[in-house]
């Protein structure tokens, strides 16, 4: 059973540019869920898919979009970027959707610097 | 809406002392707690949760954390600490809503 991946681990933009960051799901699992996480502060919810369709959704802008695929992987796309889109970003996957209360499988982040 | 505390953004303890990371919740319908360790260039790793009946939770590594609803409180404690213990600790509430986190140092 492999544990959630996402990729790439390290990634530098300038603002302005388009990013895709991309996560792989735990093996039977069929949600997926997205966190920022910004220097020094707790991961803040980005938003969630379940099944190929967006299912929640935190206090950000449009210009963050995700994608899930049928193999419940997932995409996470943020367009014009800005300096303080600058943070970690965690992948989880769980079984089960919304206030479920299963445990969520963290992925080691993707950790992007945008200049 | 639901809303997560955690008292002290830094906490130090000596080994072999008691740990105690503070977490107080807000919400208006029963809730799910969850404690979860992230050590440096990781993700968050699930260290207990309180779901419903017993208020006593234990979790990995010798943790375990009171649901206390008269407190509004789900506190993270460890009889006692070791280095390895060292690591940030987020407090979280469905829809996982996470604290701002505690960093947890172990002083030898």
């Amino acid at each position: 059973e492999t544990g959630v991946t996402q990729s790439p681990t390290h990634l530098i933009k300038t603002r302005g540019q388009q990013v895709t960051l991309r996560c792989s799901s735990q093996s039977g699992h069929n949600t997926v869920s997205w966190y920022q996480q910004a220097l020094g502060q707790g991961p803040q919810f980005i938003f969630q898919y379940y099944r190929e369709e967006e299912n929640g959704r935190g206090n950000f802008p449009p210009r963050f979009s995700g994608l899930q695929f049928p193999n419940y992987s997932s995409e996470l796309n943020v367009n014009a970027l800005e300096l303080d889109d600058s943070a970690l970003y965690l992948c989880a996957s769980s079984l089960g959707a919304g206030d479920s209360y299963n445990e969520q499988f963290f992925g080691p982040g993707t950790r992007l610097t945008v200049l | 809406a639901q809303s997560v505390t955690q008292l002290g953004s830094h906490v130090s303890v000596s080994e072999g002392a008691l740990v105690l990371l503070r977490c107080n919740y807000s919400s208006s319908v029963p809730p799910y707690l969850f404690w979860y360790v992230q050590y440096p260039n990781q993700g968050l790793q699930l260290l207990l949760k309180y779901t419903t009946g017993a208020t006593l939770v234990k979790g990995i590594n010798g943790f375990e954390a009171e649901f206390k609803k008269s407190e509004t409180s789900f506190h993270l404690t460890k009889p006692s600490a070791h280095m390895s213990d060292a690591a940030e600790y987020f407090c979280a509430v469905v829809k996982i809503i996470f604290g701002k986190g505690t960093r947890l140092h172990i002083l030898p």
